[in-house]
Formats: C-alpha cells, structure tokens, sequence
C-alpha cells in the first residue's frame, strides 16, 4: 500500500458527460501528479501540483482540469467525455516540488470507461 | 527532450531463475534519476528501485538490482530468484532536472514467471 488513495476506483459513463476523480496523496506529501495510461498512449504525464497551485503542466487536454485544495487532496475533472478519454487514470504524490530524486509514490488508480 | 526504451514487450522466466528487463534513456541534462515500476494485473503502479544519475554504487532493493551503465545510457532491472507473484508489467521511468517534475515512462516489458 503506497498511502496514496484514489476514488472510484472504477467509473463507467456516456459520451458527453463530465466526471470527477479523487485523490489523497501520502501523508505530509505537498506534491501530487495525474498520470494517464491508455492502451495507445501508454502512461503520460497531465498535471502536478504542489501545496495548492499548478507547477507543470503536461499532455493535459483543455476539457481536462485539475485542483488541490488546502487539505492537500486533488480532483481531476474530465468533461465532454469521448470514447478516447477510457484510461487508467493514477494520481502520484512526493514529498517536495521538484528534483529528480523524488520517488513518486502511485495510487491504486481509476478505471474509466466511457461508452 | 526525454526519452526511454524497453524494447522487451515481453518475456518468460523459469521460476527460481533470474531475470534482467532492458531500459536504454535519452536525455541531455546530467542530473537525473532513473526508476522502476511494477504494475500486476490488478493495476495498481508499484515503485520498486530508484537510481541517481550521480550514484557511484549499483542500487538494490532485495531481490531487485539496477544494471546502471551511464556511459551506454542503460539502466536494466535485474530480478533474482524469479517468484511466480513477479508476473507483471515492469516500467522504466526517468527524471530529468532540467525536464520539470514530470516522470516519462517507457512501454513497458510484461514478465511471465513460469513454474
């Protein structure tokens, strides 16, 4: 158990819809990441945060949306949903801002599917 | 940019035997790490070994070791005493100082232990 905790861990909804995703990074972790892995894409980078604000952003597309709030957990918001948007999506969590020592530490992940 | 190959989509191992997945890196910037994921068929992403761009001395974590070869841009995971439970997907990922805070993934080799 990494101490990263992510809800649902399976979500099924329509084309068109919007979703929200939920995550809880490791205690006393200031950072948290979303991930996407799909079958074509393979696991990409979408967004990180750190202690409340956006630092980086990646392949993140514009009906996608993510915030962290001051208890530290963070919401990924996927609108207008297509076919494409069915992934596994992870949220990862670290201590510190950023140096490339830091072991990201994973999430349980949640499935979506959109039909 | 960053850059990560395995170009092991695939492979079997004898149960009790040992086993080494290939990760070859690309990047420009001289301060990075380098880590390894296992992802079971449950899905979950779990960090097993990280590696220092500046670390003199091979890492180990149990039954896990990294082959790092800074000069050939390699850093191979090598699984002792292969156990049927190491049956997964294995990840290859890379940190770059210069690259933000993002980790960028490889394909991904899929293990199968065989009894």
């Amino acid at each position: 158990d990494s101490g990263v905790t992510q809800t649902p861990k399976h979500l099924i909804t329509a084309t068109g819809q919007r979703v929200t995703l939920r995550c809880s990074p490791r205690s006393g972790d200031l950072s948290v990441y979303w991930y996407q892995q799909s079958l074509d894409q393979g696991l990409q980078f979408l967004i990180q945060y750190y202690n409340g604000e956006e630092r980086a952003k990646g392949n993140i597309l514009e009906r996608f949306s993510a915030q962290q709030f001051p208890d530290l957990h963070s919401e990924l918001n996927l609108s207008s949903l297509e076919l494409g948007d069915s992934a596994l999506y992870f949220c990862a969590s670290s201590d510190r801002l950023a140096k490339y020592t830091d072991t990201q530490y994973f999430g349980p992940g949640t499935r979506l599917t959109v039909l | 940019a960053q850059k990560i190959t395995q170009t092991q989509p695939g492979m079997f191992v004898q149960e009790k035997e040992a086993v080494t997945l290939d990760c070859t890196y690309d990047t420009s910037d001289p301060s990075y790490g380098l880590f390894w994921y296992k992802q079971p068929s449950s899905g979950e992403m779990i960090f097993l070994i990280y590696q220092g761009s500046y670390d003199q001395q091979n890492a180990t974590e149990g039954r896990y070791s990294l082959n790092f070869q800074k000069a050939r841009k390699s850093a191979n995971l090598v699984i002792s005493a292969s156990q049927l439970g190491d049956s997964a997907m294995y990840f290859c990922a890379m940190r770059a100082g210069n690259a933000g805070n993002m980790l960028t993934f490889g394909g991904g080799t899929r293990l199968m232990v065989k009894p």
